[in-house]
């Protein structure tokens, strides 16, 4: 987890409220990237950025926003959490699109 | 789907013996990475191994490469309680387009003292 937080650790939310998880990298990679991660689905990519301004959609991106103002941070808002959004977060970057991604240590989310 | 497979979903052994997970997967790759997640954490890189490379050795951890068959092993040698964790296979895509790593769902190895 080193170079790379996220915060929050934990939340828990209402349906309807937004919601933003915070990535913060102190490693200068170009890419950062969002999962979510589920019982028997892995880890599936919502979101990722390569660079400042640069980002993509992933797997599962509806219902899910970024924003990299900076290289150092990636937001994920989630404009109106539902109860399907209920998942463990993380993020990782890498410094090229194949190479090894380092994780941080996961948001663990709850929509009620 | 590109997702990697992993076999067996779960996998029980005692300290000392050895522990073997397989991932299968459909498209041709650029590389495929194994990852260990222990309950609770991120996960951690093990080892990459190209599209152009058949075996990787890491300390305790053997990682072979079948493009023929699309399939790959991670075999852990004389494990460890501190080896119980979940296992992924991440896959990406030789013909990758605005997508990244694909990870199957894990094997999660229980390793009992």
């Amino acid at each position: 987890d080193a170079g790379i937080t996220q915060s929050p650790r934990h939340k828990v939310t209402e349906t309807g409220t937004p919601v933003t998880l915070r990535c913060h990298q102190t490693e200068n990679h170009r890419y950062m990237y969002w999962y979510r991660q589920d019982p028997g689905h892995g880890l599936r990519l919502i979101h990722y950025s390569y660079g400042v301004k640069d980002t993509d959609k992933g797997e599962v991106s509806d219902g899910y926003s970024v924003s990299r103002s900076k290289t150092e941070d990636f937001l994920l808002t989630l404009e109106s959490a539902t109860s399907s959004q209920t998942s463990v977060y993380f993020c990782a970057i890498s410094e090229a699109r194949r190479d090894t991604q380092y994780f941080g240590p996961g948001t663990r989310l709850t929509v009620l | 789907s590109q997702q990697g497979e992993e076999d067996p979903q779960a996998l029980s052994i005692q300290e000392g013996e050895n522990a073997t997970m397989n991932c299968s997967y459909k498209t041709s790759i650029n590389n495929l990475q194994w990852y260990r997640q222990n309950s609770g954490r991120g996960l951690v890189h093990l080892i990459l191994i190209r599209s152009n490379e058949r075996e990787k050795h890491s300390g305790r951890l053997r990682v072979t490469l079948d493009t023929s068959k699309k399939s790959s092993s991670l075999l852990i040698t004389a494990s460890r309680a501190a080896d119980t964790a979940s296992y992924f296979c991440a896959i990406c895509p030789a013909d990758n387009y605005g997508q990244n790593f694909v990870f199957g769902p894990g094997t999660r190895l229980s390793v009992l003292p």
